[in-house]
């Protein structure tokens, strides 16, 4: 099972907007509604922020959305704020009882 | 509150083996599929496979099988995750995660860092 593939950065400017995509194949992403990202600070764990394509667990501002086309995920982050600044990773099911992870996005704010 | 609590950090040395803990609090333990993660210094997140606590059912990802056995103890609520044959590409931290229904990892360990030194 191969990694999901995302852009190594991205950047934007307070208030800005910031996209990520997440792409697969039809045996993962393509194949079934279960992506979820992630948000990493630096030395923490993982914090779920998006699951089902593009639900939100409680406590997580609506700034943040999920999308999916395809076989390709996005997460866009919207009014960018400082502590928004963190490694991001897309995963998916990808059937038989696997899971894969995207390879992961820092996203800085400028 | 719901909670997953990973054991300390380890050293060891090449060939040797390590066992990683993850205790589970504020959630029935037997209701979820545990799953464990690895991060290598700088790099992403990599799924390594998952343990059933209601059955003891496991699956492993293809990089891991043969070298880790994920089990657990139902009764003080803990999962384990331990590898064999350890080598310096092995550094890294190991995280626990549970499973919610619609697959997605919703509560993290802390991490467990294991350094592998001769």
């Amino acid at each position: 099972q191969s990694a999901l593939t995302q852009p190594p950065s991205a950047s934007g400017s307070p208030g800005q907007s910031v996209t990520i995509s997440c792409t697969g194949t039809s045996s993962d992403v393509g194949g079934y509604n279960y992506v979820s990202w992630y948000q990493q600070p630096p030395g923490k764990a993982p914090k779920l922020m998006i699951y089902d394509v593009n639900k939100r667990p409680s406590g997580v501002p609506d700034r943040f959305s999920g999308s999916k086309s395809g076989n390709t995920a996005s997460l866009t982050v919207s009014g960018l704020q400082a502590e928004d600044e963190a490694d991001y990773y897309c995963t998916s099911y990808a059937g038989s009882n696997d899971y894969v992870f995207g390879t992961g996005t820092k996203v800085t704010v400028l | 509150q719901v909670q997953l609590v990973q054991s300390g950090a380890e050293v060891k040395k090449p060939g040797a083996s390590v066992r990683v803990s993850c205790k589970a609090s504020g959630y029935t333990f037997t209701g979820y599929y545990m799953h464990w993660v690895r991060q290598a210094p700088g790099q992403g997140l990599e799924w390594m496979g998952w343990f059933n606590p209601n059955s003891g059912d496991t699956r492993y990802a293809q990089t891991f099988r043969g070298r880790v056995t994920m089990t657990g103890d139902t009764s003080i609520s803990t999962a384990y995750m331990e590898m064999s044959g350890l080598r310096s590409v092995d550094t890294a931290v190991y995280f626990c995660a549970k499973l919610n229904p619609s697959n997605a990892f919703d509560i993290w360990g802390q991490g467990t860092m294991v350094t592998i030194s001769s």
